[in-house]
């Protein structure tokens, strides 16, 4: 079945540091990949996704490419704020009827000031 | 647009009660999804519902039912609780079947089983 494996946290950077949030997946087909995030006390949110190999996904300064040879999709950041702190989530869709998504376990992102 | 809304966002149970999670969105789409969050474990999917009329299990259903009302409301029952069913509760809506795959979540119902 699908998988998705993202690296544990929590991390915490200081302010302008760069973020690097790896995730790997193991599906079947081509899915489409994203990167939700949490904020305390609120549900998930879309934070960027990616439909296709080599398609690269953006949103507010987060980036993350789409590589189908090393079933990947690290989340980066050029210079982390206060405000991205935050639990990320990697996920993937798959191309079944109902669009299933399977969810990482989460990696809780700190930023100090 | 109000998005996915949920009821209630709190609540403490002793173990055998009942109750029903409510969930409703306004952004007519035929998808709806039920999850608990867990630490440690991510988002486990309980029930969705494809279209109006269908409900189908997810990864983790045992001790669980749901209802689609109509298209824009699903709701999640406890028949008897029990304290493993601690969590966090997201109902989550898409237009999967229309191209978009792109989920919106709630903000969420905390569930405490004593």
């Amino acid at each position: 079945g699908n998988s998705v494996t993202q690296m544990e946290g929590p991390v915490t950077l200081s302010e302008e540091a760069f973020l690097t949030i790896n995730c790997t997946y193991t599906a079947t087909g081509y899915p489409s990949l994203f990167w939700y995030v949490q904020y305390p006390g609120e549900g998930l949110q879309l934070l960027l996704k990616a439909t296709k190999a080599d398609d690269k996904g953006s949103n507010k300064g987060f980036e993350a490419t789409y590589r189908k040879e090393t079933t990947s999709f690290h989340l980066e950041k050029g210079s982390v704020q206060v405000s991205d702190s935050a639990v990320y989530f990697c996920a993937l869709s798959d191309s079944g009827g109902y669009q299933k998504v399977t969810f990482g376990t989460g990696t809780k992102l700190q930023v100090i000031p | 647009n109000a998005g996915v809304t949920q009821t209630p966002k709190f609540q403490v149970l002793k173990t055998g009660q009942s109750m029903t999670l409510q969930c409703a969105q306004d952004m007519n789409h035929n998808s709806m999804y039920w999850y608990r969050q867990d630490p440690g474990m991510g988002l486990r999917l309980i029930y969705y519902s494809a279209s109006e009329g269908t409900t189908d299990k997810g990864e983790v259903p045992n001790g669980y039912n749901v209802s689609r009302l109509n298209k824009r409301e699903f709701s999640l029952r406890l028949e008897s609780a029990a304290p493993s069913q601690t969590s966090v509760y997201f109902c989550a809506s898409s237009d999967a079947g229309q191209g978009s795959d792109t989920q919106y979540f709630g903000p969420g119902t905390r569930l405490t089983v004593l």
